[in-house]
């Protein structure tokens, strides 16, 4: 593909309920990342995957957070009891390997209500 | 602890040249990131510095000084798209090589 894509663009639930984020990082691509940013912040990391693993989970807020990678490709963020300050834009870059330039995707922008 | 500090907001004049700073405290340092940021878009690679000295490319230009901490991203002959934000991360060693970041500085850039 062209770039890291990122579905769906905007998300707005009901505090309570569950969401699913969906990546799909650059082709080849080995290492992926989530982050999310608020207003006037910069990325927060969130996880880490290397291949199908995740390498560094240690910027999930809390066990509420899950993420997979399952074939080593297209990953999804899984947020579980959404709560009104998860609120924010969920970020995914792609990397040749950690260490290497990022690629972001646009960001789903989620809303808690 | 961990700490990246940037100015907040900047202002310049188109044409001009403006230099953004950042300085950074960090368990492990393996590197320096800058990113530039359009409202509602995604970052987009600009820079990358891990050995002391300037780096330049095109109308961007980026030094670090790892002994003291500190890097700036230099723009010259400044034009209306560079109105952004611009974010520095630091890849720390002390954690697991992640990348920690700036709160972003947003840059103006006026007539």
């Amino acid at each position: 593909g062209a770039g890291v894509s990122q579905t769906p663009s905007n998300k707005v639930t009901e505090k309570g309920k569950y969401v699913e984020l969906r990546c799909d990082p650059i082709s080849g691509h080995t290492a992926l990342y989530w982050y999310r940013q608020s207003l006037g912040q910069g990325p927060e990391f969130l996880i880490y995957f290397q291949g199908t693993g995740a390498a560094d989970d240690s910027g999930l807020p809390n066990d509420r957070f899950f993420a997979v990678r399952p074939e080593g490709s297209v990953s999804t963020l899984k947020i579980q009891r959404t709560e009104r300050g998860d609120s924010a834009v969920y970020l995914c870059a792609s990397s040749v390997g950690q260490g290497n330039e990022q690629f972001f995707g646009p960001g789903t922008r989620l809303t808690v209500l | 602890g961990q700490n990246i500090d940037q100015p907040t907001e900047m202002t310049a004049t188109e044409g001009a040249i403006v230099q953004i700073n950042c300085t950074y405290q960090t368990s492990g340092f393996n590197g320096l990131f800058w990113y530039q940021q359009h409202a509602g878009e995604a970052p987009t690679f600009l820079s990358y510095n891990v050995l002391d000295g300037l780096e330049e490319k095109g109308r961007f230009s980026s030094f670090l000084s790892r002994s003291k901490g500190y890097s700036y991203l230099l723009l010259k002959e400044l034009q209306m798209k560079d109105s952004a934000s611009y974010l520095c991360a630091v890849r720390d060693r002390g954690s697991n090589y992640q990348l920690i970041w700036g709160a972003g500085t947003k840059l103006i850039i006026k007539p």
